[in-house]
């Protein structure tokens, strides 16, 4: 079925760490996999996406890790920052233009 | 260039009630999703539209309805309100269908919907 899960619902880390958010996925067909990020108020924003053909894909500061073994997608936000703080989705594509959120994980930045 | 413009961004209505919610895509995308955001259920895809066309639909009841025109901004209406129905109600888009192909689905601010 479509379902898409994340193992932590928050997430605590000191400012200038690195965190990493998890999420598992239940659909072994899926063939893109995005990650959002949605601040207080405002709507999901683009931040990552990876194909299945592909295991790991970089960005500026953040790292999406795809294991298609396990159905396990991790994003990874290197030397965190104040403006990070925000509840991330993973999302799964499962048809042309349609996609599967995952519940969100709320970051939280320590100063 | 502007982005995703929703409209209005709150209201609040009674039960039984019906309410229209309109959204404005991005200059030049044709694709128009609608998602529901509540903290129970989180994201959930509504429908989506192309060429004034619904091409996919969720798992929502008929009382959640849609359309295209022929400019791409989009309505949906939401017919004989019941309180379940409070949400945040998303609108994203996209310059083509295939997400895998076009990559980015932008979402607007959203419209905050109280039904009481």
């Amino acid at each position: 079925g479509e379902s898409v899960g994340l193992h932590l619902p928050t997430l605590s880390v000191q400012e200038g760490d690195n965190s990493i958010i998890n999420c598992a996925y239940s659909n072994s067909a899926s063939d893109y996999f995005i990650w959002y990020k949605q601040e207080s108020g405002k709507g999901p924003q683009f931040i990552i996406d990876i194909r299945s053909n592909m295991d790991k894909r970089q960005g500026q500061r953040v790292t999406v890790l795809l294991n298609k073994t396990v159905k396990h997608l991790s994003l990874q936000i290197a030397a965190t920052q104040p403006g990070d703080s925000a509840v991330y989705f993973c999302a799964e594509k499962v048809g042309a233009q349609k996609l599967v959120f995952g519940q969100g994980t709320r970051l939280t930045i320590n100063p | 260039k502007a982005g995703v413009t929703q409209t209005p961004r709150y209201l609040i209505k009674t039960r039984g009630q019906q309410v229209t919610l309109s959204c404005s895509p991005i200059s030049g995308h044709r694709s128009v999703s609608w998602y529901q955001q509540t903290p129970g259920q989180g994201l959930q895809f509504l429908f989506e539209y192309f060429s004034e066309t619904q091409r996919n639909k969720g798992n929502f009841p008929g009382r959640f309805s849609g359309r295209q025109f022929s400019n791409s901004r989009s309505e949906m209406n939401v017919s004989t309100l019941e309180l379940g129905d409070s949400a945040l109600y998303l609108c994203a888009s996209s310059r083509w269908r295939g997400l895998a192909n076009t990559g980015e689905l932008f979402f607007g601010e959203g419209s905050r919907l109280t039904v009481l």
